[in-house]
């Protein structure tokens, strides 16, 4: 099973809302990560957590807030998004040791803000 | 110049034909090499891993990878029209991913 469910599968928010992406993987795999592709475009690395841990961040903006609250779930916090937030965010998990591992993408949720 | 290049296409092809995809990169420190295969609208599904110079093959997937050259390749033989979707090449060091910029393919029946 090589599954990384994300939900929900669809989102719209205003520019004032606040939402949550979720994300679970029960691979036993120890680093997750948040992706962020836009149209014709490949994915872009947001964040990185391993073994729980913040280990990279992209330079997001404070707006998108990720949390690992164990190591099957990772949230990706919204508030105040912009119009151009609008994208298919893309949860993957690998076996994390060394971080070198082949990573497995869910199927993403597609997010638009109005 | 982008630290991983590749053609965005399209490429068509007929049924049947050999799909012949390719990367470049500029960093010798990427460490392991994937392709993904990405249908519209949907997350990018594994279709190979390596992490070593040579050729790695799984049914009708073939990678190759030359790391003296910093040249990745994935072959697809006897292509269907179901191979029509975005492939991207994917290149790595200790978590962080570099993605091309994907190649769309087109399998004509």
């Amino acid at each position: 099973d090589t599954e990384v469910t994300q939900t929900p599968k669809h989102l719209v928010m205003g520019m004032t809302n606040k939402k949550s992406l979720k994300c679970e993987q029960h691979m036993g795999h120890r680093a997750m990560y948040w992706y962020k592709q836009k149209a014709k475009k490949p994915p872009e690395l947001m964040f990185v957590y391993s073994y729980e841990k913040l280990s990279i961040n992209e330079s997001v903006p404070s707006r998108f807030s990720p949390e690992c609250p164990n190591s099957s779930l990772l949230n990706l916090h919204l508030h105040a998004l912009q119009p151009e937030d609008s994208a298919l965010y893309l949860c993957a998990s690998s076996q994390g040791d060394g971080l070198n591992t082949e990573a497995f993408f869910g199927q993403g949720t597609r997010l638009t803000v109005v | 110049q982008k630290e991983v290049e590749q053609d965005p296409g399209p490429l068509s092809v007929p049924e049947g034909a050999i799909v012949s995809l390719n990367c470049t990169y500029s960093n010798s420190a990427f460490q392991y090499f994937m392709w993904y295969r990405q249908y519209s609208r949907k997350g990018p599904e594994l279709l190979m891993y390596t992490y070593s110079s040579g050729n790695k093959e799984d049914g009708r997937f073939t990678a190759q990878v030359d790391k003296s050259s910093k040249y990745i390749s994935l072959f697809i033989r006897d292509s269907q029209p179901s191979d029509s979707a975005t492939y991207l090449c994917a290149i790595g060091s200790w978590g962080k991913l570099q993605f091309g910029a994907g190649t769309q393919v087109v399998v004509t029946p």
